[in-house]
């Protein structure tokens, strides 16, 4: 079973620029999670969809991410302008299920190394 | 809102020795999950130890073991026989059940981490 992908690895923009992030959840999976981490730190959602829509983006700032899961199946994460403070790992995981379920394991991508200059 | 602390910023052990890793949380539900994550320098985050709260018995993956004491709010990681592969930050994360579902939605909570170091 393929797990989680995430698109790229590495990334390195200017503040004021523009970046978006790409995850492909494991197939079947209904619920996708975009997580922050700051280094040094655990991680934090973002945001949380369930098929193609939001469960829960309470601590996405608004202002500058955007998200979507188009069809239910990939994710992708957008910021603009990206700010200094943004420099973190971006992960992606995935799971069976979210509401249903919560012993359910989430499975986690590689992540996306964001530094912004 | 639950919290998750990780007091152990680093930890060190020596090979085939044993560890533990500690982690309390704060939470008003009587009903949750507890899990272990393991992230190696990859960044990849993989499930270690998953322990759900209405269970007394402690969870056991092979060399992971966890000491889950719920009136403490307490939940410990022991690591075995440590091998070299065991070095990474270990994460401690809490999730509530479907029932209690309102603001966390069933995401994971985090601890800052604990990064571990195993000396041959």
């Amino acid at each position: 079973e393929a797990g989680v992908a995430q698109s790229p690895r590495y990334k390195i923009i200017e503040k004021r620029q523009s970046v978006a992030f790409w995850c492909n959840p494991i197939s079947g999976h209904a619920t996708l999670y975009w997580y922050q981490q700051i280094l040094g730190q655990g991680p934090k959602l973002l945001i949380q969809f369930q098929n193609n829509g939001v469960v829960d983006d309470s601590q996405l700032p608004k202002d500058r991410f955007s998200a979507e899961r188009l069809k239910g199946v990939d994710s992708t994460l957008k910021i603009q302008p990206a700010k200094l403070e943004d420099s973190a790992v971006y992960l992606c995981a995935s799971s069976p299920r979210g509401l249903a379920g919560g012993r359910y394991e989430q499975y986690f991508g590689p992540g996306t190394r964001l530094t912004v200059t | 809102a639950q919290t998750v602390t990780q007091s152990q910023p680093e930890m060190s052990v020596q090979e085939a020795e044993t560890v533990t890793l500690s982690c309390t949380y704060d939470t008003s539900e009587s009903d949750y999950y507890l899990f272990w994550y393991k992230q190696p320098p990859s960044r990849q985050m993989i499930l270690v130890i998953r322990q759900e709260a209405y269970k007394q018995q402690n969870a056991t993956e092979n060399r992971f073991s966890v000491n889950f004491q719920k009136a403490a709010k307490s939940f410990s990681l022991k690591i075995s026989d440590s091998q070299l592969g065991d070095a990474a930050m270990y994460f401690c994360a809490y999730r509530s059940t479907p029932l209690n579902y309102g603001g966390s939605q069933g995401n994971l909570i985090f601890g800052k981490g604990t990064k571990l170091s195993v000396k041959p």
